[in-house]
């Protein structure tokens, strides 16, 4: 069964840094995997989604994510934060077996200082 | 366009009573699917319904969970006799047939069962 971890359950960065959230996964075969943003008050949003291809995913909003097999990571990047960008981020991880379910880690919830 | 919406947005019950929350997604989106979250975590897939079947229910946690799709479109998620654990946020997403395509989230019923 797949599953997913997210290390860091709170991060704090102050807008213009660079922001870094991690995300690992398992699964026995090659995975689908999804980054979404949850905002107060507001629906899960995806932000990038990697099926197969280009490791180097570009996603809205000016994240990417890089898929890692041999660490079996895909972790969201920015390179400068907004204050914006304050909100829950969930991995979350897919198979081609079966339904189109998706399995979700427990979120990583992103404070920016001003 | 409308995105999915879910109705009520709160719903508060008594331990064992029976509640109904609607789910009316995206037109045109034949996929649709329920998930819960918990304080704290992230979503955690209930039911998956591909028209007005459903193509998985294996995350029912059990038989006091039912959901039904009867015309492809809206749909109910149905839980009888309520327990204090069955509070939670309850999500719907809707997507177009197909691998992976894009699952848009509503904005959740909050469920408190007191």
């Amino acid at each position: 069964a797949q599953s997913v971890t997210q290390p860091d359950i709170h991060i704090t960065v102050s807008e213009g840094a660079s922001l870094e959230l991690r995300c690992n996964y398992s699964y026995g075969a090659t995975p689908y995997l999804f980054w979404y943003v949850q905002s107060p008050g507001q629906g899960l949003q995806l932000l990038l989604k990697y099926f197969s291809g280009d490791t180097l995913v570009q996603g809205i909003k000016g994240f990417e994510a890089e898929f890692k097999r041999s660490q079996s990571s895909f972790n969201l990047r920015k390179p400068s934060v907004h204050w914006s960008d304050a909100a829950e981020y969930f991995c979350a991880v897919g198979s081609i077996q079966g339904a189109q379910k998706l399995v979700f880690g427990q979120g990583t919830r992103l404070t920016i200082n001003p | 366009g409308a995105g999915v919406s879910q109705t009520p947005s709160n719903k508060v019950t008594e331990k064992g009573k029976y509640v109904e929350l609607r789910c009316d997604p995206i037109s045109g989106h034949t996929a649709l699917y329920w998930y819960r979250q918990s304080l704290g975590q992230g979503p955690e897939f209930l039911i998956y319904f591909q028209g007005t079947g459903a193509a998985d229910d294996s995350g029912l946690p059990n038989d006091r969970f039912f959901a039904v799709r009867p015309e492809g479109s809206v749909s109910t998620l149905k839980i009888q006799r309520t327990e204090r654990g069955d509070s939670a946020v309850y999500l719907c997403a809707s997507s177009r047939q197909g691998v992976y395509n894009e699952q848009f989230f509503g904005p959740g019923t909050r469920l408190t069962v007191l």
